[in-house]
């Protein structure tokens, strides 16, 4: 069975520090694009991070950028995120995602249940 | 404010056809293809329609998805109450070189 699960989460202080895993299953986790995707609490979606197959590609949400870091582990099949400089609009569930990726199309086709993040003092 | 605009809300009742549009520009839906995603209340977002109206192993033939220019559509037909719930549109944004999505349509089934 195809599976993403993260891990992590928790409560933090403003200014603090956490690192998300995912952990997958079920599939070649070293083949595809990998992503997080945020959902702060009664609001939308909205798009964290990609990292390409190796490494080598990572694109993160220009607001994001130096506070917010992805990351992968492609021998434990597992995805990271490291988060510094925690604020309380970083309030969120935060979702691993697999990016399916063809070269003309895209799509995030694999969702794990997500990890609440609480940013509070 | 979502790069991407939806309405935030539709309703339709059961067996009725509703469409959710999704609005975007150059830079996301006019030059790369748009997905869709379903999200039931308490859980993980689910993914709908990809690519040119592809749909993963699973959903139903009733979810259909179009585009036109800038703009793209998702149509449900046969309306049915398990069908209520959160749908968000997407795409990837050469400008922003990242995933934009649209903030949200809550659909009612009446």
């Amino acid at each position: 069975e195809v599976q993403l699960v993260e891990s992590g989460g928790g409560l933090v202080q403003p200014g603090g520090s956490l690192r998300l895993s995912c952990a997958a299953s079920g599939f070649t986790f070293s083949t595809y694009w990998m992503s997080w995707v945020r959902q702060a609490p009664g609001k939308g979606l909205e798009w964290v991070a990609n990292i390409q197959q190796d490494g080598s590609k990572i694109y993160h949400m220009d607001s994001l950028k130096g506070r917010f870091t992805i990351s992968r582990d492609n021998a434990k099949n597992s995805l990271y995120l490291q988060m510094n400089s925690l604020r309380a609009e970083d309030t969120a569930v935060y979702y691993c995602a697999r990016f399916y990726s063809s070269g003309w199309d895209d799509a995030f086709d694999i969702w794990g249940q997500g990890t609440m993040v609480t940013v509070s003092s | 404010q979502s790069v991407l605009t939806q309405p935030p809300s539709a309703s339709g009742t059961p067996g009725q056809r509703v469409i959710i549009s999704c609005s975007g520009s150059s830079s996301n839906i006019g030059s790369n293809t748009e997905h869709w995603y379903q999200q039931l209340p308490g859980t993980a977002p689910k993914l709908l329609i990809y690519g040119n109206n592809q749909r993963p192993s699973g959903v139903p033939d009733r979810f259909s998805g179009s585009k036109s220019g800038t703009s793209a559509s998702l149509a449900i037909s046969g309306l049915q109450s398990e069908d209520e719930a959160d749908y968000y549109c997407a795409a990837w944004d050469d400008g922003l070189n990242g995933v934009v999505f649209g903030g949200g349509t809550k659909l009612t089934v009446l």
